[in-house]
């Protein structure tokens, strides 16, 4: 595609329920990366793949958060059992290759837990 | 847990002035890029420089990074009211397998014309 695709733009969730964030990343590139954003905060690393392996998921605040990119394109953020704290914009990037290259981000899931 | 420390937090300038924006970092770094974030958008890559480079130019945009400082200035020329945004510095940090970034927490620019 054009660029990278985040859906949905927002999502407001009651606490407790389950929510899936999909990134579409652009055709052909390899790694995928996902970031949250706090109003107010820079974005903070949570998971990345490469192809459909995911290499580092040292970011992810708790087991209540799960990605997965089964076939290394489509890629899917799950937050299970929403909390207040999990409210923040969800950023999806891609790139080419890992490492010095440029990262190309969507524009974000605005996730708010009431 | 970010490495980045950007100042100042705002900057508010008038169209045509030059605007100037600092980050430091922690731990030795691959390269560092500068991103610009409008108001409920994505980021957009502005600019990425190699740790074996000290300046960079693109346009109206000017990089330098000092690695012994462990620092970097991003410097807008000739600022514009579309420059009105929020920027990001991003380190990729050399311990780095993947190419995950390391954001700042963003200096607010305000270019009023």
């Amino acid at each position: 595609g054009a660029g990278v695709s985040q859906s949905p733009r927002y999502k407001v969730a009651k606490r407790g329920q389950d929510v899936a964030l999909r990134c579409d990343p652009i055709s052909g590139h390899v790694s995928l990366f996902w970031y949250q954003q706090a109003l107010g905060q820079g974005p903070e690393f949570l998971t990345y793949f490469q192809n459909e392996a995911q290499l580092d998921k040292s970011g992810l605040p708790s087991d209540r958060f799960f990605a997965e990119r089964p076939e290394g394109s489509v890629s899917t953020l799950k937050i299970q059992r929403t909390q207040q704290e999990d409210s923040a914009v969800y950023l999806c990037a891609s790139s080419s290759v890992g490492v010095g290259t440029e990262a190309f981000f969507g524009q974000g899931t605005r996730l708010t837990v009431v | 847990s970010q490495q980045g420390e950007e100042d100042p937090q705002a900057l508010s300038i008038q169209e045509g002035e030059n605007a100037t924006m600092n980050c430091s970092y922690k731990t030795s770094i691959n390269n560092l890029q500068w991103y610009r974030q409008n108001s409920g958008r994505g980021l957009v890559h502005l600019i990425l420089i190699r740790s074996n480079e000290r300046e960079k130019h693109s346009g109206r945009l000017r990089v330098t990074l000092d690695t012994s400082k462990k620092s970097s200035s991003l410097l807008i020329t000739a600022s514009r009211a579309a420059d009105t945004a929020s920027y990001f510095c991003a380190t990729d940090p050399r311990y780095n397998q993947g190419g995950k970034l390391i954001f700042g927490q963003g200096t607010e620019l305000s270019v009023k014309p």
